[in-house]
């Protein structure tokens, strides 16, 4: 699987949009990108993903570069419940392979 | 729904002792995965079941590691011969087939080796 990047630490206002950068460059056609965040001494927690089309659920939005080499991860409105490592993982979706982890942006929402 | 569960949540052993960590998936879910995670590092891969089998075993460090999952369901995670080394959380994971976009973690278990 393809190796992301991401900046170590963030802080975010609370109530304010948080945006979390990942670099994948070397992502290949069939890679997806997955967002995971774990708070706190709990396990990681899926929270979106996508190919090459921008996604939205109820907890996150996904924006995907037009060239698949960067996304970014939006939390519209950032509350203190949201503090966590934020995982970025480039993974082939249809493969019952493993998720590789890097070392994730620890966010910090600051009231 | 219950999620993923492990126990025991903690585990304080001495170095060279035998342990086994348990995980129960959630019910019906036909791949689970182990995962190890280090201070202050993201979790790293150790090996994957698709029901009875381990379709991967190419993380588990060597073969002081074992993982079985006899049923399809419950699996054991053991350490021979424990080492200050192999102090970790210890996470399961479980996904409803291999192929499923999120895989369901649970809480882990902290082993301490002394």
């Amino acid at each position: 699987d393809a190796k992301t990047t991401q900046p170590p630490s963030m802080d975010c206002a609370e109530g304010r949009a948080a945006n979390l950068p990942c670099n994948h460059s070397t992502i290949s056609g069939n890679e997806y990108v997955y967002w995971y965040r774990q708070i706190h001494s709990q396990g990681p927690q899926y929270i979106i993903h996508g190919l090459k089309n921008n996604e939205t659920n109820e907890m996150a939005s996904l924006i995907i570069t037009e060239d698949r080499k960067s996304s970014t991860l939006i939390l519209p409105h950032a509350t203190l419940r949201d503090t966590a490592v934020y995982y970025c993982i480039v993974r082939v979706s249809n493969a019952g392979n493993m998720l590789t982890f890097g070392g994730g942006t620890r966010l910090m929402v600051k009231p | 729904g219950a999620g993923v569960s492990q126990t025991p949540s903690n585990k304080v052993t001495e170095k060279g002792k035998y342990v086994e960590l348990r995980c129960d998936p959630i019910s019906g879910h036909t791949a689970l995965y182990w995962y190890r995670q280090s201070l202050g590092q993201g979790p790293e891969f150790l090996i994957y079941f698709q029901g009875t089998g381990a379709a991967d075993d190419s993380g588990l460090p060597n073969d002081r590691f074992f993982a079985v999952r006899p049923e399809g369901s419950v699996s054991t995670l053991k350490i021979q011969r424990t080492e200050r080394g192999d102090s970790a959380v210890y996470l399961c994971a479980s996904s409803i087939h291999p192929q499923s976009n999120e895989q369901f973690f649970g809480p882990g278990t902290r082993l301490t080796v002394l």
